[in-house]
């Protein structure tokens, strides 16, 4: 059964230094691997996509990395801006489709300004 | 293309009501996927369904709730006779017919709040 695990819960940082975020799950039988932004009152926005072939993505300040064998990914947030505090949540899609995505519980990020 | 659209955004109702919670995914989307996100913990999947059709609903609750994804209009998630426990966010998600599995497009959510 897959378990996808985030940590830190909560983090807060002061802006401008960069950071980064984990996410652990324990099978790498997965398709893809997504990390999600949510913010109080709205839904979920997806950040990136990352293919079980593929090792990293990257969007703006924003890189994500899966490393499959051993079950981790890592968001990393370059220059933090307070614009940044919210949720990231990891969330796996499995190789079977008729399987569901699990999602982490979240790191509840604040940036300091 | 509009996105995943949900409505309505906030929704209160009294114990005991029945709450209907409507999505309507992107379009030449045929699947639909519910969730349910309770104060303080992660998403938790609730119901897949294709048109027609509920594909897996393993993480219903066994009453109460319902979903229903018709030939035309939107999908539907059902709760009858409301208790506090159900205020939850409750999003919807739709990815497109595909052999393999898809990115997740999610819609913006529906907060639902029980007195």
């Amino acid at each position: 059964k897959q378990e996808v695990t985030q940590i830190p819960a909560a983090l807060s940082v002061p802006e401008g230094e960069n950071l980064v975020l984990n996410c652990s799950f324990t099978d790498s039988a997965i398709y893809n691997l997504q990390w999600f932004r949510q913010d109080p009152g709205k839904g979920l926005t997806s950040l990136l996509l990352i293919q079980s072939s593929q090792r990293e993505q990257t969007s703006g300040r924003l890189n994500a990395s899966l490393d499959k064998s051993s079950g981790r990914s890592t968001l990393y947030i370059a220059a933090s801006q307070p614009g940044d505090s919210a949720t990231y949540l990891c969330a796996v899609s499995p190789m079977n489709r008729d399987d569901k995505i699990i999602f982490g519980k979240g790191t509840r990020l604040h940036i300091l300004p | 293309n509009a996105g995943v659209m949900q409505n309505p955004r906030h929704l209160v109702r009294r114990r005991g009501q029945e709450a209907r919670l409507r999505c309507s995914p992107m379009k030449g989307h045929s699947h639909v996927y519910w969730y349910r996100q309770l104060p303080e913990e992660g998403l938790k999947f609730m119901v897949y369904l294709q048109k027609e059709n509920i594909i897996d609903e393993s993480g219903m609750p066994k009453e109460r709730f319902s979903a229903e994804f018709p030939k035309e209009g939107p999908s539907i998630l059902r709760i009858q006779q409301v208790v506090r426990g159900d205020s939850a966010a409750y999003f919807c998600a739709s990815s497109p017919p595909s052999l393999l599995t898809d990115t997740q497009y999610f819609g913006p959510g529906t907060r639902l709040t029980v007195l």
